[in-house]
């Protein structure tokens, strides 16, 4: 069964300071992977996502995030964040051959000024 | 492209009463779309997958009774929360996926939610 897990809850950086979401998923096939991002009573906001090639996907607000097959990860990063970056982050995996979406249980990113 | 909408964005209600939520996909047709519940500060879990035409497939664990789903055209999907309580009070969350193209890779689009609220 496919499961995916982001460690950590919360994340506390200071603003223009580095960032690293970790992702990392369990599938026994192919998998698409993604990362969204969601404001305060607000849905879901799509900031990348890897289908296949390269395995270094750019996204939007500066994120990106890089498919590791052989650690299966998906780790996000932002070089330099802003307070308007906090919010909660989700990772994302769906298998070949199946609709459905299995969502990490979110990062919580606050950027401190 | 690929937007998705929700009506309502939130609603009031007593408990007892039932309230329907829709999900549209508003520029594409979505042949399946999906319905999931998000509590305070936690996950999003799947509880159903709705297919035009057909009866939706819900997960284990959620009442086909309680929560209607009907998917009667290629844009419109509509929950029903049936008798809601307080603990039915939840974030819901519809997402829709395109038929042909570019979403042949799975992909779904999110709707902006709806927060339900039972007195």
């Amino acid at each position: 069964a496919q499961s995916v897990t982001q460690l950590d809850s919360q994340v506390p950086v200071f603003e223009e300071a580095p960032v690293e979401l970790r992702c990392n998923y369990s599938s026994s096939v192919s998998v698409y992977l993604f990362w969204y991002v969601q404001y305060p009573n607000q849905g879901l906001q799509l900031l990348l996502k890897y289908l296949s090639g390269s395995t270094l996907v750019k996204g939007i607000n500066g994120f990106e995030a890089e498919f590791n097959k052989s650690q299966t990860s998906f780790h996000l990063r932002k070089p330099s964040v802003h307070i308007s970056d906090t919010a909660e982050y989700f990772c994302a995996v769906s298998s070949s051959g199946t609709y459905k979406y299995i969502f990490g249980t979110g990062t919580r990113l606050k950027v401190l000024a | 492209g690929a937007v998705v909408s929700q009506h309502p964005s939130w609603v009031i209600c007593k408990s007892g009463t039932s309230v329907k939520i829709e999900c549209r996909s508003l520029d594409f047709q979505a042949t399946t779309m999906f319905w999931y519940r998000q509590f305070p500060k936690q996950s999003l879990m799947l509880m159903a997958t709705s297919n035009e035409g057909s009866k939706a497939t819900y997960e284990q664990g959620v009442e086909k009774d309680k929560f209607l789903i009907n998917h009667a055209s290629l844009t419109l999907s509509t929950l029903t929360v049936t008798s809601a309580h307080p603990e039915d009070s939840s974030f819901y969350i519809c997402s829709a996926m395109g038929t042909t193209g570019e979403w042949s890779y799975n992909e779904q689009f999110f709707g902006p939610g709806t927060r339900l609220t039972v007195l």
